[in-house]
């Protein structure tokens, strides 16, 4: 079957790191994406990985283990704007998301 | 740069009644796509397409039905609503390419059926 499994709710202090995980068991696999979606709003494209390793795009960054069906969403000097849910979603062999149930991040001061 | 407008946006309908959610893309995207999203679930996905003229059932087609007679549009029908419907519906397009997959949201369009 297909799973993707990652925590309800997270809590993290402004200023500090946090990291968010994602595993997955999908039936083929053609990378691995994230979202923010804020509340009430759309999801919108945060990162992409196809390839094993990490990916840095300021202070997000997003890291995957394809043999582990794993992967890691990296947020650095965390702001109160930075208070959403994230999404982690796998394409499948038919090139269609499937897409786990967020995790929501609250930002403390 | 409109994006993915999604009309109406609030709806509360009886069940029983009949609606049309409305979605343009103005990106000449190729793939659209229908969402639903609930509580404690993903994304689901309801309908998409793959270009003018074409539709194809996702993963909770069942009660819902779709049309994209244009490139830019892509209606989603509730032919009968019911309160299971009662969900946040999200319009998405991209451009269909398989390296990265991303999707441009609608704002979506909350209905409520009694």
């Amino acid at each position: 079957g297909q799973n993707i499994d990652q925590p309800t709710e997270m809590t993290a202090t402004e200023g500090a790191i946090v990291q968010i995980n994602c595993t997955y068991q999908t039936s083929g696999f053609n990378g691995l994406f994230w979202y923010q979606q804020h509340a009430g709003e759309a999801p919108t494209f945060l990162s992409y990985n196809v390839l094993d390793g990490l990916e840095e795009k300021g202070r997000f960054s997003s890291f995957l283990s394809r043999s582990k069906g794993y992967s890691y969403l990296l947020l650095k000097e965390l702001q109160m704007k930075d208070s959403a849910s994230y999404l982690c979603a796998t394409m499948d062999s038919n090139y269609q998301l499937i897409w786990g149930a967020g995790t929501k991040l609250i930002i403390k001061p | 740069n409109a994006g993915v407008t999604q009309t109406p946006k609030f709806r509360v309908l009886k069940t029983g009644q009949s609606m049309t959610l409305l979605c343009a893309q103005d990106m000449n995207h190729e793939y659209m796509y229908w969402y639903r999203q609930d509580p404690g679930m993903g994304l689901r996905l309801i309908h998409y397409s793959v270009g003018e003229g074409t539709t194809a059932k996702g993963e909770v087609p069942d009660g819902y039905n779709v049309s994209r007679l244009k490139k830019q549009n892509f209606l989603l029908g509730l032919e009968s609503a019911a309160p299971s419907q009662t969900s946040v519906y999200f319009c998405a397009s991209s451009s269909g390419t398989e390296d990265t997959g991303e999707l441009f949201f609608g704002e979506g369009s909350r209905l409520t059926v009694l």
